[in-house]
């Protein structure tokens, strides 16, 4: 069975830095079948994609638009946990974050979020 | 990006109803689309994935149907447990996008 423990502050000021980790447990960051995604949930945007690291042969990152020149998503191989950085933040950056596993491994290539993280609110506010 | 529309954006339903609940996509997704409850404090869960295949664990009253640029999700009899948001959300291509959720109350 899949586990994501998420862990980082609840407050940051804004112009700083957001840093959120997710523990993974029963898979592997490393894994060839899996992503490894961090998504936000505010009242004003819904559900909002953020990012996800994967490896396949290589490490490989991809980011919204919206966030492209601020955030860094980073596997640690060595905790077996991936890091969500999100720089210069601003109140509109207040949300619950989840990091969730992107499936893979399903006949036909796609693929969907099957196991999430608790949730994280995070607070912009000085 | 493609752009996920749901409709009715809320309801109320009596347990045994059957629910109908429409996600439409601005460009076509193929058979990428799942479906996920969420419950209030809680995370996500998913329901449904590649428009029609229920995921372990779910109950078979939930289905899905559809490709292209419009789908459903389907409850054929609501249970109490099953009062919820539900969102659809495409997964053809990144930057991956959800509806903005269908909320199912009691009536």
């Amino acid at each position: 069975q899949v586990q994501l423990q998420q862990s980082g502050p609840g407050l940051v000021k804004p112009s700083q830095t957001l840093s959120l980790t997710c523990g993974i447990s029963g898979d592997s960051v490393s894994s060839n079948s899996a992503a490894w995604n961090w998504i936000r949930q505010s009242p004003s945007r819904g559900l909002e994609w953020l990012g996800r690291t994967y490896y396949r042969s290589k490490w490989y990152n991809d980011y919204a638009v919206s966030v492209k020149s601020r955030i860094t998503i980073n596997p640690d191989t060595s905790k077996n946990q991936f890091s969500l950085q999100l720089n210069s933040v601003t109140p509109e950056d207040t949300a619950v974050y989840y990091c969730a596993r992107e499936a893979d491994y399903r006949p036909g290539a796609t693929t969907d979020f099957d196991y999430w993280g608790q949730g994280t609110l995070v607070t912009v506010s000085s | 990006d493609i752009q996920m529309t749901q409709s009715p954006s809320s309801l109320s339903a009596s347990v045994g109803d059957r629910v109908t609940i429409t996600c439409r996509a601005s460009q076509s997704s193929s058979s990428y689309l799942n479906w996920y409850q969420q419950k209030p404090g809680k995370a996500p869960k998913l329901l449904i994935y590649a428009a029609s295949s229920l995921q372990s664990g779910v109950p078979s009253r939930f289905s899905g149907s559809g490709s292209g640029t419009d789908f459903t999700l389907t409850i054929s009899s609501l249970q109490p447990e099953d009062f919820a948001t539900y969102y659809c959300q495409q997964s053809y291509s990144t930057p991956f996008t959800f509806g903005p959720g269908t909320k199912v109350d009691i009536k």
